[in-house]
């Protein structure tokens, strides 16, 4: 099992439509949660973090987290074209008195006009 | 305020070889993160320093070695290049410190002949 997993995609929705992008985690001593925002040829760009259950809303993005399931997502509301890129889920947790950071390998979200 | 920034953006070298690669951190972070990022592997840690001590490292060997300036600039050296380590690398600089929040450079895009 993978320490983080995304799934890949490509997702598609169409402009305006919500985007749900999903991450699960395995380990349950997790700490801090993040979401980037990696457009095609550039480099990976910080859009969201949350560090506690439940959900957290800057503009257009919420950002959900439910320790006890251990998953976090991100909704994208009303999509648009310019929001097409590969999200990264990455996650922070405790390992032998360091921090560890695991990213996902990434959705791909593709936006319809 | 400047953003991250990475010199050289494109290095080919050949096997064998070592390359050393720069990053200067967003003014005031004193935190700097290096990573290796492939289509296969996708982002992994390397290693992070602050105020001029690594303070956390992934799992990467030995030949992968950075420092850190006084004033926040990084290095990152490898040595006796193995065509595997081509890859984007990236460093990202945090506030905070450890790899919370962090601000990511455009990128050095690495080709090993």
């Amino acid at each position: 099992q993978k320490e983080v997993e995304q799934n890949s995609g490509p997702l598609s929705v169409p402009e305006g439509a919500i985007a749900s992008l999903n991450c699960t985690y395995s380990d349950r001593g997790s700490q801090s949660f993040f979401w980037y925002r990696q457009y095609s040829g550039k480099s990976p760009e910080l859009i969201m973090f949350i560090y506690s259950n439940g959900d957290k809303e800057d503009g257009r993005f919420t950002a959900q987290l439910n320790k006890a399931s251990q998953y976090v997502s991100l909704l994208i509301r009303d999509s648009q074209p310019s929001d097409s890129a590969t999200y990264l889920c990455a996650v922070i947790r405790n390992s032998g008195g360091y921090q560890k950071v695991t990213f996902g390998t990434g959705t791909k979200l593709q936006v319809i006009p | 305020k400047a953003g991250v920034t990475q010199t050289p953006r494109y290095l080919i070298k050949t096997r064998g070889q070592q390359v050393t690669l720069s990053c200067s951190p967003i003014s005031g972070h004193r935190s700097v993160s290096w990573y290796q990022q492939t289509p296969g592997q996708g982002l992994q840690f390397l290693f992070e320093y602050f105020s001029e001590t690594q303070r956390n490292k992934g799992n990467f060997p030995g030949r992968f070695s950075g420092r850190q300036f006084s004033n926040s600039r990084s290095e990152m050296n490898v040595s006796t290049l193995e065509l595997g380590d081509s890859a984007l690398y990236l460093c990202a600089s945090s506030l905070v410190g450890g790899q919370y929040e962090q601000y990511f450079g455009p990128g050095t895009r690495l080709t090993v002949t």
